[in-house]
Order: C-alpha cells, then sequence, then structure tokens
C-alpha cells in the first residue's frame, strides 16, 4: 500500500534552515510528482511546490521563491524540502502529497505531517 | 494567484440532514480543451493530514461514501454531504488546481 513517512519534529532558531524528508513506498517513486503543502497552527492550507521525481523539476510557489529547495532521492525513493531563513510564521505542519497519476495536480496520499516550530 | 473563497466558514448539521458547502474561484478552473474543472476538495480531521475526497469537481476518490457529491462548473462549486454522519466532523478544503500555486480556500468547519 502507499505510504508516505516523514521525519520527525523540528525545533529550530529565527534563521537557521531546516530539512525535511519524506520517504514513500508502495508505489513507483519516480512516476508520481510529490507537492509539500504546510499549516500553520489553527489555520488552513498552505501550498508550498511540486518536484517531479524522474527528473527532478520543481515549481514553487511564488511566496516561498528564492528559500525553498525540493529535491529527491531516487535510491531512497525519498522527496526533501528545504525551507532558509526560518521566521516564526513558518511555524507549521509540513505535508508532502503524492500528486495523482492523472491529468491534473491534486494529491491522492499524505503523510503524516512534521511540525517545525521556529522560536528564539 | 486564484483566490479560494469557501461560504460558510463553519456550518453546524444534525445528524442525517444535508450539509452544503460552497467554493468560489476568482477565476474560472475550467479548462476549455478537455472541459474539465481543475477543483478537488478535501476532508481534514484534527491531528491527521487532508484526505482526498472529489477531484475534477465531481469524481469521488475510490472508497469515500456515496453521500460525499461534488458539483459546479467554472468560478462556483459545491460539495454536499447527502446524509451527515459523525465521522463527517472535520474541515473541509477546496483546492484549485488549474495554475500554480495550487491554492486552497480558508476551509469549511463541520460540526453536529
Amino acid at each position: 500500500q502507499v505510504q508516505l513517512v516523514q521525519s520527525g519534529a523540528e525545533v529550530k532558531k529565527p534563521g537557521a534552515s531546516v530539512r525535511l524528508s519524506c520517504k514513500a513506498s508502495g508505489y513507483t517513486f519516480i512516476t508520481y510528482k510529490m507537492h509539500w503543502v504546510r499549516q500553520a497552527p489553527g489555520q488552513g492550507l498552505e501550498w508550498m511546490g511540486i518536484i517531479d521525481p524522474s527528473g527532478g523539476i520543481t515549481a514553487y510557489a511564488r511566496k516561498f521563491q528564492g528559500r525553498v529547495t525540493m529535491t529527491r532521492d531516487t535510491s531512497t525513493s525519498t522527496v526533501y524540502m528545504e525551507l532558509n531563513s526560518l521566521r516564526s510564521e513558518d511555524t507549521a505542519v509540513y505535508y508532502c502529497g503524492r500528486d495523482s497519476l492523472d491529468d491534473g495536480d491534486y494529491g491522492d496520499y499524505w503523510g503524516q505531517g512534521t511540525l517545525v516550530t521556529v522560536s528564539s | 494567484d486564484i483566490v479560494m473563497t469557501q461560504s460558510p466558514d463553519s456550518l453546524a448539521v444534525s445528524l442525517g440532514e444535508r450539509a452544503t458547502i460552497n467554493c468560489k474561484s476568482s477565476q474560472s478552473v475550467l479548462y476549455n480543451s478537455n472541459n474539465k474543472n481543475y477543483l478537488a476538495w478535501y476532508q481534514q480531521k484534527p491531528g491527521q493530514p487532508p484526505k482526498l475526497l472529489i477531484y475534477w469537481a465531481s469524481t469521488r476518490e475510490s472508497g469515500v461514501p456515496d453521500r460525499f457529491s461534488g458539483s459546479g462548473s467554472g468560478t462556483d462549486f459545491t460539495l454536499t454531504i447527502s446524509s451527515l454522519q459523525a465521522e463527517d466532523v472535520a474541515v473541509y478544503y477546496c483546492q484549485q488546481y488549474y495554475a500554480t500555486p495550487y491554492t486552497f480556500g480558508q476551509g469549511t468547519k463541520l460540526e453536529i
């Protein structure tokens, strides 16, 4: 069965960077793109970007461009999301979500989420 | 960016009654070449990731109960739960995947 297992919670200071991982199993990794979405405490969902694991091509929301980098390791079926210059507003749960194989970019399976806390 | 606006922000419905959640996009998410609406609905329960319910505005994801249905086209969409069950208490989000960034609505909290 499809599983997306994300790395554990992180606590970072303002200005630092964080690198989250999302390990996929139960399907052919390079066939499906992967989304990253975040959710601040008590808030809604915010789309950050998407990566195509087959070639590493990415598309980021303009809000995060310059601060976010999404990469993948096909040997371990893992995607990574690095966010730099962290600020308190980046405190959130970060989710990876597998893109559908359909013609549209919606997420059909989601990881359990990783809480990132940014605090001095 | 396409702005997605849901209404209402919260909704209380009795068990067995119908629940209706609306979603409006700031521009059309209907792609004329294939006549598909690039709109999905998700359910999120506390402490859980989102769960896909509906895609292409009206196609139910496998395993989703048939009391959930989606409708609408262009800029106006609706998620309907025909007979509310206790396990449907959650926050519901619409999302457009017509153009990046793939924006979500602010969410609608459904209570009993």
